[in-house]
Order: C-alpha cells, then structure tokens, then sequence
C-alpha cells in the first residue's frame, strides 16, 4: 500500500526565515513524488516533481529514498508562500493515475 | 499551456435537482480525471478517463455519474445528491493515458480551479 504523511498540519514561519515541510512516504515500488501548493480558494497547483529536481518560486525537494521523504524546503519565506502545501505520491507504473495525497501542511509567513 | 477549464466555478443544487460539472482541457491529454474536495482536506480520487474509456471508479455512489464525450471534455453528472456531497469537485488531466504496461515517468496531473458545490 502507497501512503504520504505530512506530521505537521500548521506551519507557521516569519518572514525571512527558512522553512521545511515535511513529507514522508512509504511506497514499494519506484515512487514519483510531487509537491501542490492551494492557495486560498484557488486550483491546486503543481509546484514541484521529484524527477525533474528544479527550483520554483525558491522551493526546492530532494527525493531521499534511504529515508522515504521529499521534504519541501525554501531559505526565505515570503507572505505569498502562505497556502496548503500537498505531497503527493505517483506509482511510476500506473503513469500517476493513482496520486495518494498526504493530509497538507498549512503555511503561514507572518510579516 | 497547462489549463483546464471547469464550468460551472460555483452550483447550488436542491437534493431532487439533475446538474452536470463541465471540464475541459486543449492540451491532448489521454486521461482525464474527477477528484473530491473537502474544506482543508486533500483531494480524493474518484474517475479516471484513460483514451475515453473509464478505468477507475473509486467505488462512487450511482448519484455521480460521469462522461466522457471526447477526449477534450469531461463531464460529470448529479443526480439526488445528498447535503454531504457539497465539496470542490476538481477535474484534472495528464498526458499520458493509464497504462500498466507502458513506462510513465513524469506523467504529472494538472488540476482545474474546480467547482463548488452546495447541496441543500
């Protein structure tokens, strides 16, 4: 069985300082991590793939296999980055028709 | 151009009422997909289109019926909805098809601003 766990349900960071949310997965098979940002009351957003290791909007994510996670990681929180961040998991095998999401971690950069 | 359009953006429906949510994607993606959302909960899958074709009920009760016309639209029909229905219902697609036998590295899903719905 595929299964994402974000163990913090709210984040909340000043502006500035860095911030890392967590992700961890427990998975079989060749797993394809995404994160999704959702800000409020807007479509979910891809903001990061695991096989394609860039940057966006400063954030960034290493798949550690020894450690199952893909924690989102960003030197400097801005206000904008608050939003609902999502960890997903894809099966490489079924092309990602089966997405599990963790719960969300709830951001807030305070000013 | 990743985008995928959802009419309508918000519905408010009566529990005896027949509506449909319309989505539609010009990217050429083969699979497209309704997902459920709940108020600060993830996404819940609940079709997948693959090549036209139904490849995944997520076990939904027959009032969710869904279709797919062609393979740019994607509609999903409401029938005696219940008020524990109400939700984001997000429609999403990817490029590639569902394939068990095909490698699919990278086949992200893109999701719709998605539609509200209230049930009452």
């Amino acid at each position: 069985a595929q299964r994402v766990t974000q163990p913090e349900k709210l984040l909340s960071v000043f502006k500035g300082a860095p911030v890392e949310l967590k992700c961890n997965y427990s998975y079989s098979g060749s797993p394809e991590l995404f994160w999704y940002v959702q800000y409020s009351r807007q479509r979910l957003q891809l903001l990061l793939r695991h096989i394609s290791r860039e940057s966006i909007k400063g954030f960034t994510a290493d798949l550690n296999k020894g450690e199952t996670s893909f924690h989102l990681k960003k030197p400097f929180a801005q206000e904008e980055d608050s939003a609902m961040y999502y960890c997903a998991l894809g099966p490489q095998e079924t092309s990602g028709s089966r997405l599990t999401f963790g719960e969300g971690t709830q951001l807030t950069v305070n000013p | 151009d990743t985008e995928v359009t959802q009419t309508p953006k918000h519905l408010v429906m009566g529990m005896t009422n027949k509506k449909s949510l319309k989505c539609e994607q010009h990217m050429g993606h083969r699979a497209m997909y309704w997902y459920k959302q709940k108020a600060k909960k993830p996404p819940e899958l609940m079709f997948v289109y693959s090549y036209e074709k139904l490849s995944i009920n997520e076990s939904v009760p027959s009032r969710f019926s869904p279709e797919c016309p062609n393979s740019s639209l994607l509609n999903l029909h409401l029938h005696a909805l219940q008020p524990e229905d109400s939700a984001l219902y997000l429609c999403a697609s990817s490029r590639r098809g569902v394939s068990l036998r095909q490698g699919s590295s990278g086949n992200t899903i893109y999701f719709g601003e998605g539609s509200w719905l209230t049930v009452v």
